[in-house]
């Protein structure tokens, strides 16, 4: 099984619906991020979680919003989708230790093609 | 905040060598990261360097210098599975800033 999930993979929808992406993980990970990325672009973070007390806003955070259920999961809404919220968007967990000596290496989940007309 | 700028396209032939470069503006660098994404998939870790010089994984190298600000990947052995975008990351204590990406063709 995949490390790390999203549901849905893929979904279209209309200007004005909320929108609930969800991310699972069996890492055992603290740290939970969600990023978007356009065409050309790189990834562009709009929430990252370092325990489920802990919530922050990542370089493009408006038009978002998360909820940190548990450790394991971590969802991304948008509470009311517009056209240019189209992207691909990928959840990433990573582990605390500094010491780990990887603090660099964040692990994908598969994404999700957004598409909203 | 971070900025980082990498080429947007690299080509090469099978068998060769590619260099990607990677320079980065930081506040609270720690260190560089690279990653692989081949089309439309989950981006994946290749390599992370915390300290200047060379991290050595298999085909692939990566080398960082904070006094200059820079970075790179070198590709070696260039086989056409390593035809993919690549990505620079800098990271700080508490996230990672991703680069544009590096659109890399090899060529049979």
């Amino acid at each position: 099984d995949a490390d790390v999930t999203q549901t849905p993979r893929n979904r279209i929808t209309k200007t004005g619906k909320r929108i609930m992406l969800e991310c699972s993980q069996t890492k055992g990970h603290d740290r939970m991020y969600w990023y978007r990325q356009d065409p050309g672009l790189g990834l562009r973070l709009i929430y990252y979680s370092f325990d489920v007390k802990d919530i922050n806003k990542g370089e493009i955070s408006d038009g978002y919003s998360v909820s940190r259920q548990a450790q394991a999961k971590f969802s991304l809404s948008l509470e009311s989708a517009i056209p240019n919220q189209t992207a691909l968007y990928f959840c990433a967990t990573s582990d605390r230790s500094p010491t780990s000596g990887r603090l660099g290496e964040q692990f994908f989940g598969p994404g999700t093609r957004l598409t909203v007309l | 905040g971070q900025s980082l700028e990498q080429p947007s396209e690299v080509t090469a032939v099978e068998g060769a060598i590619v260099q990607i470069n990677c320079t980065y503006q930081t506040s609270g660098f720690y260190g560089l990261s690279w990653y692989q994404q081949h089309d439309g998939g989950a981006p994946t870790f290749l390599s992370y360097n915390g300290l200047d010089g060379l991290e050595e994984t298999g085909r692939f190298s990566s080398f960082l210098s904070r006094s200059d600000s820079y970075g790179y990947l070198l590709l070696q052995e260039l086989q056409m599975k390593d035809s993919a975008s690549y990505f620079c990351a800098a990271g700080s204590a508490r996230q990672l800033t991703f680069g544009s990406g590096t659109q890399l063709t090899v060529l049979p």
